[in-house]
């Protein structure tokens, strides 16, 4: 049984600051892995996409990387921003595309 | 292209009561999973659906809960006699399986049991 974990559960930066949120697998046989941003209240929104043949994917200001023989995946934020504050999901995607949550880690980002 | 609509966005039930919950995927998509997300816990995979066809339900609670996805109209999930452990928000997910398996939720659908 595929259990995903995200660490750490709660993060606070300044403005302007880098920061990594780690998520880690334990079941290297995946599909694919999504990471996702969720606001209070409101639905999923998918930020990357990584499948696995691949090692990495970019958007912007943000950079995902995936090390599937080690069950790790890591979402890089550059230059932080307080819009940047959210809930950040990653999910492990495996048969038939069913995707494993972690429970998340919440960001907040300070002016 | 409209993206995973979901309706109703707020659901107020009565314990007894029963709750419809209905999702119309994207526009060519043709899988639809339903996941649960109680307060303070992660999305909990619940159901995948094919038109017609229940592909994968290891994650519904065994009696109350059932769902559909009809050759016509949107997927179902129905909860019988509600109790307050059911209030959760309820998210669905559609995919254009053969692609990226790139899974597309909607806003959800947050229900309440009085």
């Amino acid at each position: 049984k595929q259990e995903v974990t995200q660490i750490p559960a709660a993060l606070s930066v300044p403005e302007g600051e880098n920061l990594v949120l780690n998520c880690s697998f334990t079941d290297s046989a995946i599909y694919n892995l999504q990471w996702f941003r969720q606001d209070p209240g409101k639905g999923l929104t998918s930020l990357l996409l990584i499948q696995s043949s691949q090692r990495e994917q970019t958007s912007g200001r943000l950079n995902a990387s995936l090390d599937k023989s080690s069950g790790r995946s890591t979402l890089y934020i550059a230059a932080s921003q307080p819009g940047d504050s959210a809930t950040y999901l990653c999910a492990v995607g495996g048969s038939n595309y069913k995707l494993t949550f972690g429970k998340g880690t919440l960001l907040t980002v300070n002016p | 292209n409209a993206g995973v609509m979901q309706n109703p966005r707020h659901l107020v039930r009565r314990r007894g009561q029963e709750a419809r919950l209905r999702c119309s995927p994207m526009k060519g998509h043709s899988h639809v999973y339903w996941y649960r997300q109680l307060p303070e816990e992660g999305l909990k995979f619940m159901v995948y659906l094919q038109k017609e066809n229940i592909i994968d339900e290891s994650g519904m609670p065994k009696e109350r809960f059932s769902a559909e996805f009809p050759k016509e109209g949107p997927s179902i999930l129905r909860i019988q006699q509600v109790v307050r452990g059911d209030s959760a928000a309820y998210f669905c997910a559609s995919c254009n399986a053969g692609a990226t398996g790139e899974l597309f939720f909607g806003e959800g659908s947050r229900l309440t049991v009085l």
